[in-house]
């Protein structure tokens, strides 16, 4: 079935350091890609999405391209602020509303 | 500010009681969801409704009993819960069903049982 797999974290960066993080899938046919961000105490927020083979979703500086060659959609970011810390969830969507999450990293942005 | 609610924002519950969830969505939308968000595993889908009626009941327990009176308005009714039911419960909400739409979530109600 579809699966989502995202790199293990917590990541811990310094304030405007650059920042990726890495996620693969598996899916049948073309799915759509999303990344959500949780911050604390909240639920989770769209941040940016990419629907077909080499689209680039951006958001608030971060960005993310769809690469169908390598099944990946890394996030990146060229220069992190504290308040980016959160959890980023990568995602997928099939032919459904079912969207198939990855278990989350957390990023922590010192000072 | 996502445009959907959620209350309580914490609950804690014996195993015994019976509690209420309730999600509410300011967008327009048609499509409700329920998920589960338990430490260190993906998110689970556990109900969907679309234009009030269940398109989806993800094999969750009898005692999770959804409810939707109307578009704008989500419950989730909980009795006999086991302390393995505590965790961040969302509700998200979509202009529809179609994977093209973008589901939009609440800020949770984390459970607790004891």
């Amino acid at each position: 079935g579809d699966s989502v797999t995202q790199m293990e974290g917590p990541v811990t960066l310094s304030e405007e350091a650059f920042l990726t993080i890495n996620c693969t899938y598996t899916a049948t046919g073309y799915p759509s890609l999303f990344w959500y961000v949780q911050y604390p105490g909240e639920g989770l927020q769209l941040l940016l999405k990419a629907t077909k083979a080499d689209d680039k979703g951006s958001n608030k500086g971060f960005e993310a391209t769809y690469r169908k060659e390598t099944t990946s959609f890394h996030l990146e970011k060229g220069s992190v602020q504290v308040s980016d810390s959160a959890v980023y969830f990568c995602a997928l969507s099939g032919a459904s509303y079912k969207i198939i999450f990855g278990k989350g990293t957390r990023l922590h942005i010192l000072p | 500010e996502t445009g959907v609610t959620q209350t309580p924002r914490h609950l804690v519950m014996g195993m015994t009681n019976k509690k209420s969830l309730k999600c509410e969505q300011h967008l327009g939308h048609n499509a409700m969801y329920w998920y589960k968000q338990s430490a260190k595993k993906p998110l689970e889908l556990m109900f969907v409704y679309s234009l009030e009626e269940r398109v989806e009941n993800n094999s969750v327990p009898s005692r999770f009993s959804p409810e939707c009176p109307n578009s704008s308005h989500l419950f989730l009714h909980l009795h006999t819960l086991q302390p393995e039911d505590s965790a961040l419960y969302l509700c998200a909400s979509s202009l529809s069903v179609r994977f093209t739409d973008t589901q939009y979530f609440g800020p949770g109600t984390r459970l607790t049982v004891l």
